[in-house]
């Protein structure tokens, strides 16, 4: 079964600086998409960026970008010039892309990081 | 465009009680999914879709049951609530052959068992 994990409960930025999330991942599977998801106190669950693990380039979305590194199964968040609004519970997530027993599509959420941004 | 709507938004039950969290998508997505969110354990998937008459298991899906008689529609029933099941409920669509996009999600239903 796959699992993600996300080593670091809560971290803590200044405005304006950069800060990196950490998470890693196990499967046996080569076919596959990672997510990162935000999660303000609004609750709603917010996409970030996204990764197919078949491309080796490293995501990239404005202030957010990925380190990828699959032989590793490592899918880290780098958050650049770090804002206010920006605090919040971000979740890595795994998506696995084959149809083993109708799991195809679900997400599987590790435990969140809480990120606050500090002024 | 309304996405995923979830209803109620909050919700106190007593033990013993039942009810259904309601979740309907105008998208046309054919995946649909329920997860519960418990403090520091991330989301965990009690039941999902993959169309209209079909469902199945996730995780944790004791407690609980679901259908899918439309594509719009995966409303999610609470049989005989216990405190165990204390939780923010998500409910999230997809089209998987579109995976990259991931999930649109709604907005959750905090429910208390007391």
């Amino acid at each position: 079964a796959q699992t993600v994990t996300q080593s670091q409960p809560e971290m803590s930025v200044q405005e304006a600086e950069t800060v990196t999330l950490s998470c890693t991942y196990d499967t046996s599977e080569n076919n596959y998409y990672l997510f990162w998801y935000k999660q303000p106190p609004s609750r709603q669950m917010i996409l970030v960026i996204r990764q197919e693990a078949y491309k080796q380039q490293n995501a990239t979305e404005n202030r957010f970008s990925v380190n990828f590194q699959k032989a590793a199964k490592s899918f880290s968040l780098k958050i650049s010039d770090s804002q206010l609004g920006d605090t919040a519970m971000y979740f890595c997530a795994f998506m696995n892309l084959m149809n083993y027993g109708g799991s195809q599509g679900n997400l599987i959420f590790g435990k969140g990081t809480k990120l606050s941004v500090k002024p | 465009n309304a996405g995923v709507t979830q209803t109620p938004k909050f919700r106190i039950l007593k033990i013993g009680q039942s009810m259904t969290l309601q979740c309907t998508q105008d998208m046309n997505h054919n995946y649909m999914y329920w997860y519960r969110q418990d403090p520091g354990m991330g989301l965990k998937l009690i039941y999902y879709s993959v169309g209209a008459g079909i469902t199945d298991k996730g995780e944790v899906p004791n407690g609980y049951n679901v259908s899918r008689s439309t594509t719009e529609d995966f409303p999610l029933r609470l049989e005989l609530a216990a405190p165990s099941q204390t939780s923010v409920y998500f409910c999230a669509s997809s089209y998987v052959s579109q995976g990259a996009d991931g999930y649109t999600f709604g907005s959750g239903t905090r429910l208390t068992v007391v």
